[in-house]
């Protein structure tokens, strides 16, 4: 198993700014993605966050929008940028449980954006 | 686009009783996952059934697979109040088995036990 931790846990943001959510994880994992869940939704993934290389994306999302660094094999950040009131959602970092991709997934708690 | 469906959308039963939870898909797969949330945090995994398996069961839950009718289901047997959450499906993207890509989760079923 892994521990994720995640900060911050909530935010209240203005519309317009950029928040930095980040992801720490208790040992070494290849595996790491983004989540994003909007209210009452399931979850839709952003990106996979590359160590030493540029973040895959999914369809829909965009770096420029959702900058994302993984400096090493513990940590990453997810930028949610010039945000309006629709980025309102829940963000989540996952890990996968082995080298495999079709592994479980472990999950951070979340960071709950509201933005105004 | 979603690749699981669940039905129901949300479930309400008494304390004991089991509840049922029904996932569709629909491109081939790997393995199906099921996951809990509780109210807004973080899910965690339940189990995984891999496509050549039919059933599966761990403590309470009891999955099955359908790989014909791109189905799955979740049982949970003699329900407790603190089952209450929301259970979602989850389906590997691309099925081809290579490369570190993510799972597609389904709408979820939001269940309530009442005591």
């Amino acid at each position: 198993s892994a521990v994720i931790s995640q900060k911050p846990s909530r935010d209240i943001c203005q519309r317009g700014t950029s928040l930095t959510i980040q992801c720490q994880v208790d040992s070494q994992v290849t595996m790491m993605f983004w989540y994003r869940q909007q209210p009452g939704q399931s979850l839709t993934l952003i990106a996979t966050a590359n160590q030493g290389s540029e973040a895959t994306y999914e369809s829909g999302f965009v770096i420029d929008k959702f900058p994302i660094s993984r400096p090493n094999l513990t940590f990453s950040t997810l930028t949610v940028s010039n945000m309006s009131p629709e980025d309102s959602s829940i963000y989540l970092c996952s890990v996968g449980a082995s080298s495999m991709n079709t592994g479980e997934l472990f999950f951070g708690e979340g960071s709950r954006l509201t933005v105004l | 686009s979603q690749q699981g469906e669940e039905d129901p959308q949300a479930l309400s039963i008494q304390e004991g009783e089991n509840a049922t939870m029904n996932c569709s898909y629909k491109t081939s797969i790997n393995n199906l996952q099921w996951y809990r949330q509780n109210s807004g945090r973080g899910l965690v995994h339940l189990i995984l059934i891999r496509s050549n398996e039919r059933e599966k069961h761990s403590g309470r839950l009891r999955v099955t697979l359908d790989t014909s009718k791109k189905s799955s289901s979740l049982l949970i047997t003699a329900s407790r109040a603190a089952d209450t959450a929301s259970y979602f499906c989850a389906t590997d993207i691309r099925a081809s088995g290579g490369g570190a890509d993510g799972l597609t989760f389904g709408k979820g079923t939001h269940l309530i036990i009442q005591p």
